[in-house]
């Protein structure tokens, strides 16, 4: 049972690329998040999946699309990097949104030059 | 939307002492009340929650938070801190759907 996963755990972009950020969790939850987190500003929401097949925008969402493939899998895409998008980023799942526990992967670090 | 404060960024105690990392929220609503811990390069973990009910909640690891609706705050405490504690800790609130917002943190350094 791995719980959520993330990959990769770290990249390096330049500014104007592209890529996907990978996220699965095998607890067969229903909603899924996205956060970015920054030193002194905690966690910010970018975009949920309160159910497969849905997706809603969070706190931060400029410069990022979002894609439920399935129940397990949740996608990050950054279309043009900027340097402003250089972060954590963490994947996260609950059984249900509201008060349901979120469980959090490792994270993937990002760099944009 | 929501919002929350944690006033203290860095709180350094000594090995068994006691514990407070103050927490404050704006919402309008019933708020949804968690505190997560995070360890250095990992994700993040929940210590405890509160939707109702009674307002000293206990958590893992011998945490617990108190409600006080009166002064919008949900402090976390812990009676005698081990240096396993260290870490850095976000408290959060939620609106009962899927919007949570999170604290900038503090970070709890232990002295031996």
């Amino acid at each position: 049972n791995a719980g959520v996963t993330q990959t990769p755990k770290f990249q390096v972009l330049k500014t104007g690329q592209s890529m996907t950020l990978q996220c699965a969790q095998d607890m067969n939850h229903n909603s899924m998040y996205w956060y970015r987190q920054d030193p002194g500003m905690g966690l910010r929401l970018i975009y949920y999946s309160a159910s497969e097949g849905t997706t809603d925008k969070g706190e931060v969402p400029n410069g990022y699309n979002v894609s439920r493939l399935n129940k397990r899998e949740f996608s990050l895409r950054l279309e043009s990097a900027a340097p402003s998008q250089t972060s954590v980023y963490f994947c996260a799942s609950s059984e249900y949104g509201g008060g349901g526990t979120q469980y959090f992967g490792p994270g993937t670090r990002l760099l944009v030059l | 939307a929501q919002s929350v404060t944690q006033p203290d960024i860095h709180i350094t105690v000594s090995e068994g002492a006691s514990l407070e990392l103050r927490c404050n929220y704006s919402y309008g609503a019933t708020p949804y009340l968690f505190w997560y811990v995070q360890s250095p390069g990992q994700g993040l973990q929940l210590l405890l929650k509160y939707f109702s009910g009674d307002t000293l909640v206990q958590g893992i690891k011998g945490f617990e938070a108190e409600f006080k609706r009166s002064q919008s705050s949900f402090n976390l405490r812990k009676p005698s801190v081990h240096w396993s504690d260290a870490a850095e800790y976000f408290c959060a609130v939620g609106d009962g759907n899927n919007d949570m917002r999170f604290g900038a943190g503090t970070r709890l350094t232990v002295k031996p």
